[in-house]
């Protein structure tokens, strides 16, 4: 089945510097790669996708960039903030309804 | 304001009791979905449903129940026959087109604890 993993449990950014997340997947026919943020003790939120045939996508203060050679997805978050505080997760999605999460990587922004 | 609801926060059960965990939407959203979170673990689904009076079984589907008699309620079972119930339990809803599903609004969870 599809598996999809983060490289790293925590990851520690001093404030104001760039973070980078990265996060690993097994299926090559996966359609679609989701990024979504989870703080403490709320559910998940959804914050960008991107679709199999593209290499890099733009949101506000992130960007995903997707390496399908290697099976790489990784997000980038420009200026990262108190309020990035959380826990990031990476998702696959390759058939209808149907959406696998990865274990999550914990930002920890230092003032 | 538009959202998911999930009651209750907090839910503690007896070993061998069922247990129903409610999930509200008033968004007007087709898709919903089930998912259980144990610490340090991604979502994993159990049940998923497309449309109303329509559901289909997740990853770990045994032990737990729902229905879909409204577009607006999903609400979940945890029965006797779940081995390892306490957890965090996600609902989540999504409009339900071919690439909706991508971006799931979730509820705030339900903490299950099994005493």
């Amino acid at each position: 089945g599809e598996s999809v993993g983060l490289h790293l449990p925590t990851l520690s950014v001093q404030e104001g510097d760039n973070s980078i997340i990265n996060c690993a997947y097994s299926n090559s026919a996966s359609d679609y790669f989701i990024w979504y943020k989870q703080e403490s003790g709320k559910g998940p939120q959804f914050i960008i996708d991107i679709r199999s045939n593209m290499d890099k996508r733009q949101g506000q203060r992130v960007t995903v960039l997707l390496n399908k050679t290697v099976k790489h997805l990784s997000l980038q978050i420009a200026a990262t903030q108190p309020g990035d505080s959380a826990v990031y997760f990476c998702a696959v999605s390759g058939g209808y309804q149907k959406v696998t999460f990865g274990t999550g990587t914990k930002l920890q922004v230092i003032p | 304001d538009g959202g998911i609801t999930q009651s209750p926060k907090y839910l503690f059960r007896k070993e061998g009791q069922n247990v129903t965990l409610s999930c509200e939407q008033n968004l007007n959203h087709d898709a919903m979905y089930w998912y259980r979170q144990d610490p340090g673990q991604g979502l994993r689904l159990i049940y998923y449903s497309q449309i109303v009076n329509d559901f289909q079984k997740g990853d770990i589907a045994e032990g737990y129940s729902v229905s879909r008699e409204k577009k607006e309620s999903f609400p979940l079972t945890v029965t006797s026959a779940q081995k390892n119930p306490t957890a965090f339990y996600l609902c989540a809803s999504s409009i339900g087109s071919r690439r909706s599903y991508n971006e799931q609004f979730f509820g705030p969870g339900t903490r299950l604890t099994v005493l």
